[in-house]
């Protein structure tokens, strides 16, 4: 089992639809959780922490479940510049400080 | 300010072959790191450095070393490439990794792209 699961997708939604991503995490002692945007052929970026009270910026909003170990990304009111590959990302000190990135999900956005 | 940058942004090596690819960062963090990045495998830490003068091996270091220069420069180099090293190397930097989320952020370089024949 890998340590970090994301869904491969793609994902194909209209513009202005609202999309959910979730991700799960197999380390219950993982201690940092993200979300990581990555265009195609470019670099991830930061797209925001994940905190257990749950975050939101924007039209974008972070939840952790711990017992659960899952996090999940919502994007409401989609918009075409949304469609990239969504990185979920967890950081331990199990054994050492580890960041373990997940494979990412598709989004792909239609007008 | 750069950011992090990467040189080169794409190399083609024969089998058996060595290279060194640069990385630095002129945020004045604490911690680098270098990846691969392979389709449907997500990114995977080849090694890592958590603060100048200290190196540690990551997910999938065999055939890699990496050389922490000094705090702005992170190289890793292939003795004899293979190609299974055909991937797209990042290169990232944080403030300092292990620590609270606001530390722990990722800033990578634009990647190299490495083709092995």
């Amino acid at each position: 089992r890998k340590e970090v699961e994301q869904d491969p997708g793609p994902f194909n939604v209209p513009e202005g639809a609202t999309v959910a991503f979730n991700c799960t995490y197999s380390n219950s002692a993982s201690q940092s959780f993200f979300w990581y945007r990555q265009d195609c052929r470019k670099e991830p970026k930061l797209l925001m922490s994940v905190y257990s009270s749950g975050n939101e910026d924007g039209r974008f909003t972070a939840q952790l479940n711990r017992a659960s170990q899952y996090i999940s990304l919502l994007i409401r009111d989609s918009k075409l510049s949304d469609s990239a590959t969504y990185l979920c990302v967890v950081t331990s000190l199990t054994g050492g400080f580890k960041t373990i990135f997940g494979a990412g999900t598709r989004l792909f956005v239609k007008a | 300010n750069a950011g992090v940058t990467q040189t080169p942004k794409f190399q083609v090596l024969k089998t058996g072959q060595s290279m060194t690819l640069q990385c630095a960062q002129d945020m004045n963090h604490n911690s680098m790191y270098w990846y691969r990045q392979d389709p449907g495998m997500g990114l995977r830490l080849i090694y890592y450095s958590a603060s100048e003068g200290t190196t540690d091996k990551g997910e999938v270091p065999n055939g890699y070393n990496v050389s922490r220069l000094n705090k702005r420069e992170f190289s890793l180099r292939l003795e004899s490439a293979a190609p299974s090293q055909t991937s797209v190397y990042f290169c990232a930097s944080s403030e300092r990794g292990g620590s609270p989320n606001s530390y722990n952020e990722q800033f990578f370089g634009p990647g190299t792209r490495l083709t092995v024949l």
